[in-house]
């Protein structure tokens, strides 16, 4: 079974800061970890993934991810935040068994952007 | 644009009525899964086909059934329907197991 933590529903940091959203997983199984955004009445997109090998993995949009197997994380981060990075952000897992590859999501977190 | 249409972008129906969500993957992909997106319930994986055939299945009601046809798109019949199932349904296609490509979804409002 997978499951994944995102604390909090909503961060709110100003244009020019860091962004650091938080993702948290549970697997039985060696992970696939993967960060969509979604913008308002707008489907998913990717912005990164961590397969195996380098576990500093870097997205679009100046976004990257840090897989961590000790602490079972995955945070997003960004170092300068811009207006249009104001999304939801869903962290999710994937244990490939076959050709079964679901994911399992997050709930969300809201980033707001302040001017 | 991620290559991946679904049809209709929005859909009203009434209680107890049964309507069909339309998915075509991207070009090559072999694989299409299909979530639900609710404000109470999340995203939730709900099927997977793969080259026509079931693979997983997740969360998905007694009431809904999916299928994918030769030419690889693929439907969700939703029957029976209730308030609860107001929610948007998102389409993904695959090529490799490990990176989903979604649709921009349908907005299903149940009244």
């Amino acid at each position: 079974a997978q499951s994944v933590t995102q604390l909090g529903s909503h961060v709110s940091v100003s244009e020019g800061a860091l962004v650091l959203l938080r993702c948290n997983y549970s697997s039985s199984v060696p992970p696939y970890l993967f960060w969509y955004v979604q913008y308002p009445n707008q489907g998913l997109q990717l912005l990164l993934k961590y397969t195996t090998g380098a576990t500093l993995v870097k997205g679009i949009n100046g976004f990257e991810a840090e897989f961590k197997k000790s602490e079972t994380s995955f945070h997003l981060t960004k170092p300068s935040a811009h207006m249009s990075d104001a999304a939801e952000y869903f962290c999710a897992v994937s244990s490939i068994t076959g050709a079964n590859s679901k994911l399992t999501f997050g709930k969300g977190i809201t980033l707001s952007v302040r001017p | 644009d991620s290559g991946v249409t679904q049809t209709p972008k929005h859909l009203i129906t009434a209680t107890g009525q049964r309507v069909t969500l339309r998915c075509s993957p991207r070009s090559g992909d072999l694989s299409v899964y299909w979530y639900q997106q609710s404000l109470d319930q999340g995203l939730q994986f709900l099927i997977q086909y793969y080259n026509g055939e079931e693979r997983a299945k997740g969360n998905i009601l007694e009431r809904f059934s999916a299928q994918q046809f030769p030419d690889l798109h693929s439907e969700l019949n939703l029957s029976s329907l209730e308030l609860g199932d107001s929610a948007l349904y998102f389409c993904a296609s695959s090529r490799h197991l490990y990176e989903q490509f979604f649709g921009p979804g349908t907005r299903l409002t149940v009244l």
